[in-house]
């Protein structure tokens, strides 16, 4: 069936240095994908998103890299702050241009 | 313009006991959804509404109902609740596949039944 996966569920880095938040999608027929950060206690927050007509996205600090040949889509987030520790969820559109189907999660601890 | 709001923000039950979730956006978006959150888990897909006046089920929509009866109102229903409710339930909102496909999140609401 159709699934989004992450390849780590927690990842701890230094304050300032870059993380990559890494995830795989097993539908090819996905042409949207987002991701978005959850704080505790907190709604899902949009971060940044991308179409499969591209392979690159930059926002503020945060890049998004898509590579369809694997099915891989990655967040990257330059200069790690404290307020980036939060739980970061990738999301593909699959077979629907209006449903989201979200991946298990990856938490992210900013080591002062 | 508050985005997406959800009332109540928290709420316990009791086996069998019935309620209903409201979830409100201004933002005048055609698709609403609403989605469970359990611990450690992502999110779930419940009921979803590409309208008003229509909906359809998600992934998990056994125990659930709901109703869409205004474009900026989506309501979810619980007419016997189960302890495998407690949960935490976030209702969403987007545009159209013309622009975004960006869901816009709630607060959340968290149930606990005992």
């Amino acid at each position: 069936g159709e699934s989004v996966g992450l390849h780590l569920p927690t990842l701890s880095v230094q304050e300032g240095d870059n993380s990559i938040i890494n995830c795989a999608y097993s539908n090819s027929a996905s042409d949207y994908f987002i991701w978005y950060k959850q704080e505790s206690g907190k709604g899902p927050q949009f971060i940044i998103d991308i179409r499969s007509n591209m392979d690159k996205r930059q926002g503020q600090r945060v890049t998004v890299l898509l590579n369809k040949t694997v099915k891989h889509l990655s967040l990257q987030i330059a200069a790690t702050q404290p307020g980036d520790s939060a739980v970061y969820f990738c999301a593909e559109n699959g077979d629907s241009s209006y449903k989201l189907i979200f991946g298990s999660g990856t938490r992210l601890l900013v080591r002062p | 313009n508050a985005g997406v709001t959800q009332t109540p923000k928290f709420r316990v039950l009791k086996t069998g006991q019935s309620m209903t979730l409201l979830c409100a956006q201004d933002m005048n978006h055609e698709y609403m959804y609403w989605y469970r959150q359990d611990p450690g888990m992502g999110l779930r897909l419940i009921h979803y509404s590409v309208g008003e006046g229509t909906t359809a089920k998600g992934e998990v929509p056994d125990g659930y109902n709901v109703s869409r009866l205004k474009k900026q109102n989506f309501l979810l229903g619980l007419e016997s609740a189960a302890p495998s409710q407690t949960s935490v339930y976030f209702c969403a909102s987007s545009y159209d596949s013309r622009g975004s496909d960006e869901q816009f999140f709630g607060p959340g609401t968290r149930l606990t039944v005992l």
